[in-house]
């Protein structure tokens, strides 16, 4: 089975950097992805880690620890736009579980 | 646009009736996945195919059924509807297993 574990909100300003962490403890774990969604739309993808490290992406970059199963999201410059929940989503045997995610707000 | 479509987009129906959800995955995708999103809640998995085989069951219920079809579009059928079944149905596909999963913008149902 799965379990996922991500702050439930964030806040922060604009401009600033944020960090969302997630935990988890997977079976038959095959990467690890992290979609964005806002409120009544579809999620939609933003990254995939297979390997451990650090991928940059733009303003986003993901990190990964297999032995720690643990992972983070970092969005840098934050942007209005950038409210919404952040879903980590470990893929154990390919398929992307999701957890409740993390509830980003950002004030001016 | 993911590529991904989904229809009805909305859906009004009463308890104890039936109705088919209809998804098109991207051009080539051989994965899909259902998910149901209730209100504040997370993405549930509910069933995963693959090139018109059934691959995985999450938590679905048994008035619950999906096929893929050879052209590689999926239905998800939800039978003996109650309240509780109102939520966002999202299908997803992907090239592969284990690759990126693109989302369709999901069909709201809501049963009264």
């Amino acid at each position: 089975g799965q379990n996922i574990d991500q702050p439930t909100e964030m806040t922060a300003t604009e401009g600033a950097i944020v960090q969302i962490n997630c935990t988890y403890q997977t079976s038959g774990f095959n990467g690890l992805f992290w979609y964005q969604q806002h409120a009544g739309e579809a999620p939609t993808f933003l990254s995939y880690n297979v390997l451990d490290g650090l991928e940059e992406k733009g303003r986003f970059s993901s990190f990964l620890s297999r032995s720690k199963g643990y992972s983070y999201l970092l969005l840098k410059e934050l942007q209005m736009k950038d409210s919404a929940s952040y879903l980590c989503a470990p893929g154990g045997s390919y398929i992307p579980t999701f957890g409740r995610g993390t509830s980003l707000i950002v004030h001016p | 646009d993911s590529g991904v479509t989904q229809t009805p987009k909305h859906l009004i129906t009463a308890t104890g009736q039936r109705v088919t959800l209809r998804c098109s995955p991207r051009s080539g995708d051989l994965s899909v996945y259902w998910y149901q999103q209730s209100l504040d809640q997370g993405l549930q998995f509910l069933i995963h195919y693959y090139n018109g085989e059934e691959r995985a069951k999450g938590n679905i219920l048994e008035r619950f059924s999906a096929q893929q079809f050879p052209d590689l579009h999926s239905e998800l059928n939800l039978s003996s509807l109650e309240l509780g079944d109102s939520a966002l149905y999202f299908c997803a596909s992907s090239a592969e297993k284990g690759e990126e999963a693109f989302f369709g913008q999901g069909t709201r149902l809501t049963v009264v």
